[in-house]
């Protein structure tokens, strides 16, 4: 069966470290993967999309990884601040079938100060 | 506003009744969709619409589950004969060129869920 494995386990961090999620995923072939962050109550945001032919990506101090061999993708924070604890989603386009996102359960983020 | 706009943000209601969700995508996207997201749980895929082909209902988990689009903008989600398992947070999301899937999602902030 297809699926999206995030860590479940919260991921605490120092301040200024580099925080570092995984997403593994397993019987797909996604085109793109995108990377969204929820803070608590709210809806999902958008950060960072990657195609399957792209390597890296980074946006300010985001860097996605996407390795379409090993199924995964790492999404990077550096120099982390408090403002970045919340809970980030992977996500992919299942199939040519349905053109909605297939989300991981997510991996939830605490920075301490 | 400028972003997905979702009504009610709670909703509390008992076993066996009705309930209607709405969903004011951004003004222009033609993609629609609706996700349920249980406590814990990642995003659950339920409806797609794009513009004024049929929607892609294959994420409805019974028939209790129905929703529309009208004018393609505006959307209701309704949930019949309300169950205890229906309980979860409803996500709405509108994007660009639904048919392409570059395009980020928008969301809303959600409608809480609660059966009693």
């Amino acid at each position: 069966s297809q699926k999206i494995e995030q860590n479940s386990e919260a991921l605490n961090i120092q301040e200024g470290k580099t925080a570092t999620l995984t997403c593994n995923y397993t019987n797909y072939s996604p085109a793109y993967l995108q990377w969204y962050r929820q803070d608590p109550g709210r809806g999902p945001v958008f950060l960072l999309l990657i195609r399957e032919n792209e390597k890296e990506k980074r946006k300010e101090r985001l860097k996605v990884t996407f390795d379409t061999t090993l199924k995964q993708s790492l999404f990077h924070i550096t120099a982390s601040q408090p403002a970045d604890s919340a809970t980030y989603l992977c996500a992919l386009v299942k199939d040519t079938g349905r053109r909605a996102l297939t989300f991981g359960s997510g991996t939830r983020l605490q920075v301490q100060p | 506003g400028a972003g997905v706009s979702q009504s009610p943000s709670n909703k509390v209601t008992e076993k066996g009744k009705d309930v209607e969700l709405r969903c004011d995508p951004i003004s222009g996207h033609t993609a629609l969709y609706w996700y349920r997201q249980s406590l814990g749980q990642g995003l659950e895929f339920l409806i797609y619409f794009q513009g004024n082909s049929a929607p892609d209902k294959s994420g409805l988990p019974s028939d209790r589950f129905s929703a529309e689009r009208t004018g393609g903008s505006v959307s209701t989600l309704t949930i019949q004969r309300t169950q205890q398992e229906d309980s979860a947070v409803y996500l709405c999301a509108s994007s660009l060129a639904g048919g392409l899937s570059n395009q980020p999602q928008h969301f809303g902030d959600g409608t809480r869920l609660s059966i009693l």
